[in-house]
């Protein structure tokens, strides 16, 4: 079946520091690939997205690439803010087949950034 | 992004209650989704619905039942509340956009949450 897998948090990191969250999955063919964000006391939103290997989503300064060679689908931010402290997930949609579009998700990963 | 309500926001209950979780989207995206959120399991698929006649169980749905009232709106119930259902429930319409072919993409927008308590 269709799986997540998400490093454990939770990663601390000062502001400025250089943002890493690793993402692999199992699927078959080509899914697409989804990164959302929740923040304290909210429902998750969509940060960005790929639709087939090679692709790179990008959004508010996070950046991920699709990568079939490796299962990979990992999230990157050049320099954090304190501001994106949430908790993020990744997630997997099956390609379409008849009416399955199911999200498979991970476990999330809590990042914390201090000052 | 869909405009999504869920109500109730928060919810404390008893066991053996019955309890309604509404969700609304005034987007006119035709599929919606319901899912629970748990410490440690991130999100699991109760129900999900793809049009007003259509309505399918998730990966978790015993012990919820959902009805599809109109496009816009999508009820998730607990007959019979027990504490393990206890969690955060989130509701997710969407819609399917990019180019046409073999793939699309299918992106769901989710509501604030309803956090429910059950004693």
């Amino acid at each position: 079946g269709n799986s997540v897998t998400q490093m454990e948090g939770p990663v601390t990191l000062s502001e400025e520091a250089f943002l890493t969250i690793n993402c692999t999955y199992t699927a078959t063919g080509y899914p697409s690939l989804f990164w959302y964000v929740q923040y304290p006391g909210e429902g998750l939103q969509l940060l960005l997205k790929a639709t087939k290997a090679d692709d790179k989503g990008s959004n508010k300064g996070f950046e991920a690439t699709y990568r079939k060679e490796t299962t990979s689908f990992h999230l990157e931010k050049g320099s954090v803010q304190v501001s994106d402290s949430a908790v993020y997930f990744c997630a997997l949609r099956p390609p379409t087949s008849g009416t399955a579009s199911k999200l498979t998700f991970g476990t999330g990963t809590r990042l914390q950034v201090t000052l | 992004d869909a405009d999504v309500t869920q109500t109730p926001r928060n919810r404390i209950t008893k066991t053996g209650k019955r309890i309604m979780l509404e969700c609304s989207q005034t987007k006119g995206h035709d599929r919606m989704y319901w899912y629970r959120q748990d410490p440690g399991l991130g999100l699991r698929l109760i129900y999900y619905s793809f049009d007003v006649k259509d309505i399918n169980k998730g990966e978790i749905s015993d012990g919820y039942s959902v009805s599809r009232q109109a496009q816009a709106k999508f009820s998730l119930s607990l007959e019979s509340a027990i504490p393990n259902q206890t969690a955060l429930y989130f509701c997710a319409p969407s819609r399917q956009g990019g180019a046409s072919g073999r793939e699309k993409t299918d992106t769901q927008y989710f509501g604030p949450g309803t956090r429910l308590t059950v004693l």
